[in-house]
């Protein structure tokens, strides 16, 4: 069955620390993954999706398919980057289908 | 641009009771799609509207079902309700010439007394 776990309910670190933010999913295909962001008072939007290799905000996700994991990755926090992240994989081809994990709340404090 | 909206915004309801939640879609997007996110979890999808057609069904009784209408606006009905359907109930639409992506409303926050 499709699976995504954050082991992590809440994160805290201090600005200018290194993020890493956990994701391991269970699919028995070739998956696709995401990254989605709600910031405080704010619709969920996506953050990044795999397949396009970006970094957004200075966040990059590697999907490691021998682990089974898609971290979400950030050299310096920011203290804007406090919100509510989730990991979602994708149910079909087109993308737009997710089972989400269960969210990691990052603070980043002064 | 409109983005997605929802309405209402809050509903409270009794068990047993049917509810309908409304979601219109962002211009230009073409499929809907609807998430159940309880307290403290994260969003689990409920089914998808392409073209007014169902295209896709999560793990969702029978109870839970939808519409999609000719301008893409959508509906989510749920009969009999059940304590644990209180949750914030989410509207997502896309379309396929904008890569897919999914744009959500504020959602719909539903209590079940």
């Amino acid at each position: 069955a499709q699976r995504v776990t954050q082991p992590e309910k809440l994160l805290s670190v201090f600005k200018g620390a290194p993020v890493e933010l956990k994701c391991n999913y269970s699919y028995s295909g070739s998956p696709e993954l995401f990254w989605y962001v709600q910031y405080s008072r704010q619709r969920l939007q996506l953050l990044l999706r795999h397949i396009s290799r970006e970094s957004i905000k200075g966040f990059t996700a590697d999907l490691n398919k021998g682990e089974t994991s898609f971290h979400l990755k950030k050299p310096f926090a920011q203290e804007e980057d406090s919100a509510m992240y989730y990991c979602a994989l994708s149910l079909n081809n087109a993308g737009n289908m997710l089972t989400f994990g269960g969210g990691t709340r990052l603070m980043v404090k002064p | 641009e409109t983005g997605v909206t929802q309405s209402p915004t809050h509903l409270i309801k009794t068990r047993g009771q049917q509810v309908t939640l409304r979601c219109s879609s962002q211009s230009g997007h073409n499929t809907v799609s609807w998430y159940q996110q309880a307290l403290g979890q994260g969003p689990q999808f409920i089914f998808q509207y392409y073209r007014e057609e169902e295209n896709g069904r999560g793990n969702f009784p029978p109870r839970f079902s939808g519409l999609q209408f000719p301008n893409y606006s959508s509906e989510l009905n749920v009969n009999a309700l059940e304590l644990d359907d209180s949750a914030l109930y989410l509207c997502a639409s896309s379309s396929r010439d904008r890569g897919n992506e999914q744009f959500f409303g504020p959602g719909t926050r539903l209590t079940v007394l």
